[in-house]
């Protein structure tokens, strides 16, 4: 199986803050990667695919980069509605998808 | 709107099976994407369990493959899951969620998640 190991686990940011949680793979993963934002209570919710295209609809606020094995999830400025766990997961092997262990972000 | 609804016991006895269906409404089921179950532990992560094509083909987790079986019905356009010999940590909310493959595998709609207990 790929791991995926996301950090930080919880952060605490200010409104109008910028916000990075990375996630790294066990192994090279090209691009193969999505990210997700979850609300308490709620499904996840498609933010990312192929590691930087922004899914239709989703903030520009919302940004993501990277390739193989490092990837970088980012928030430019921290809104109160962006509090939620976010979570990203590859699908380069379709046969074992994976997901991270999440980030949950709050505000200061 | 594509909508997804999971349905089933929300208390399942442990060495039961736990049986959920999912009712997919707005969107064909036999259109051109793979339907996938989704859990989630309260308080922890996402775990993958298994997506299955309208035609019957299955991808299944690795570490719970020898308990789940996923089925589809395509003329009530829903799916299903089951999982065998549930114990204590098979408690989770499970979502079922919609693999979109048109650009790239993600799951783009989702239900809302039921919670199931495993508990005598």
């Amino acid at each position: 199986d790929i791991q995926m190991t996301q950090s930080p686990s919880s952060l605490s940011a200010s409104v109008g803050d910028r916000v990075t949680i990375t996630c790294q793979a066990s192994q090279d993963i090209s691009n193969y990667l999505n990210w997700y934002q979850q609300k308490p209570g709620k499904a996840p919710k498609l933010l990312i695919y192929d590691a930087s295209n922004l899914e239709t609809g989703v903030p520009s606020r919302f940004s993501g980069s990277g390739s193989g094995t490092d990837f970088t999830f980012t928030i430019s400025s921290l809104q109160p509605e962006d509090i939620a766990t976010y979570y990203c997961q590859q699908y380069d092997n379709l046969l074992s998808l994976t997901f991270g262990g999440g980030t949950k972000v709050e505000i200061k | 709107q594509v909508q997804l609804q999971e349905s089933g016991p929300g208390l399942v006895k442990p060495s039961d099976t736990l049986s959920l269906t999912c009712a997919v409404s707005g969107y064909s089921i036999s259109s051109s994407n793979w339907w996938g179950w989704i859990r989630q532990p309260p308080g922890k992560g996402l775990e993958w369990i298994g997506y299955i094509y309208y035609s019957g083909s299955i991808y299944y987790n690795p570490s719970l493959k020898s308990r789940v079986t996923m089925s589809v019905d395509t003329s009530k356009n829903q799916f299903s899951l089951k999982l065998s010999s549930v114990t204590a940590v098979d408690t989770a909310v499970y979502y079922c969620a919609r693999l979109n493959i048109a650009v790239a595998p993600y799951f783009d709609y989702w239900g809302q998640g039921t919670l199931v207990t495993v508990s005598s």
